[in-house]
């Protein structure tokens, strides 16, 4: 079945940066995009970006352009979330989620499914 | 940037009875939503996509309306297992906006 599994819990100082990963199973790795959502304690989901798994290809949320950086390796199916020069207010969970669209034409659809997650707290 | 507003915050329901979410768009997102289901501690489960169409496995008293700015989920007859966060979420430009959240409460 379709899966994606993610890395396990961090703790960052500020400043500091942080790579979350995410293995996907199940299906074609490079024929869907994947996308990065994430949830601070108690609030709302945030959409952060999608890579092109394929390509390579990236598009960030102007709020984490500069920060953020996506990446893929496609030997292992993984991809990959880095955020850096954290802060206090980048704790939260991050999860990962595959794209519905395996045309890859439409670039942002629903997501299905998730991760599971990844709690990073940053703290001094 | 589109912004999903969601009412109300919280809906206090009793088992049994029906819910009805709301969720607005800034600017049209044509069909272009989705809903998700948030329990504690787990991840978000796609219920409707395409503004009305069930995602597999997902039970039929969930449904969904609306196309432009305003979107409906109902949920026709409360389940314990359904007190839980719905997020509605807009893929109409290249950017997955959600909405704040309607967490349904039992009464």
């Amino acid at each position: 079945q379709v899966q994606l599994v993610q890395s396990g819990a961090e703790v960052k100082k500020p400043g500091a940066s942080v790579k979350v990963s995410c293995k996907a199973s199940g299906y074609t790795f490079t024929g869907y995009y994947m996308h990065w959502v994430r949830q601070a304690p108690g609030q709302g989901l945030e959409w952060m970006g999608w890579i092109n798994p394929n390509s390579g290809g990236t598009n960030y949320a102007q709020k984490f352009q500069g920060r953020v950086t996506m990446t893929r390796d496609t030997s292992i199916s993984t991809a990959y979330m880095e955020l850096s020069r954290l802060r206090s207010d980048d704790t939260a969970v991050y999860y990962c989620a595959r794209d519905a669209d395996n045309t890859m034409i439409v670039v942002v659809n629903w997501f299905d499914p998730w991760g599971q997650g990844t709690l990073v707290t940053v703290s001094s | 940037e589109i912004v999903m507003t969601q009412s109300p915050a919280t809906l206090s329901v009793s088992p049994g009875e029906r819910a009805t979410l709301s969720c607005r768009a800034s600017q049209s997102v044509s069909s272009n939503l989705a809903w998700y289901q948030q329990k504690p501690g787990q991840a978000p489960r796609l219920l409707i996509y395409g503004a009305s169409t069930r995602a597999t496995g997902i039970p039929a008293r969930f449904s969904g309306s609306g196309s432009g700015t305003e979107f409906t989920l109902t949920i026709s007859s409360l389940q314990s297992e359904d007190f839980a966060v719905y997020y509605c979420q807009q893929y109409n430009n290249w950017q997955g906006t959600f909405g704040q959240g309607t967490k349904v409460e039992i009464k």
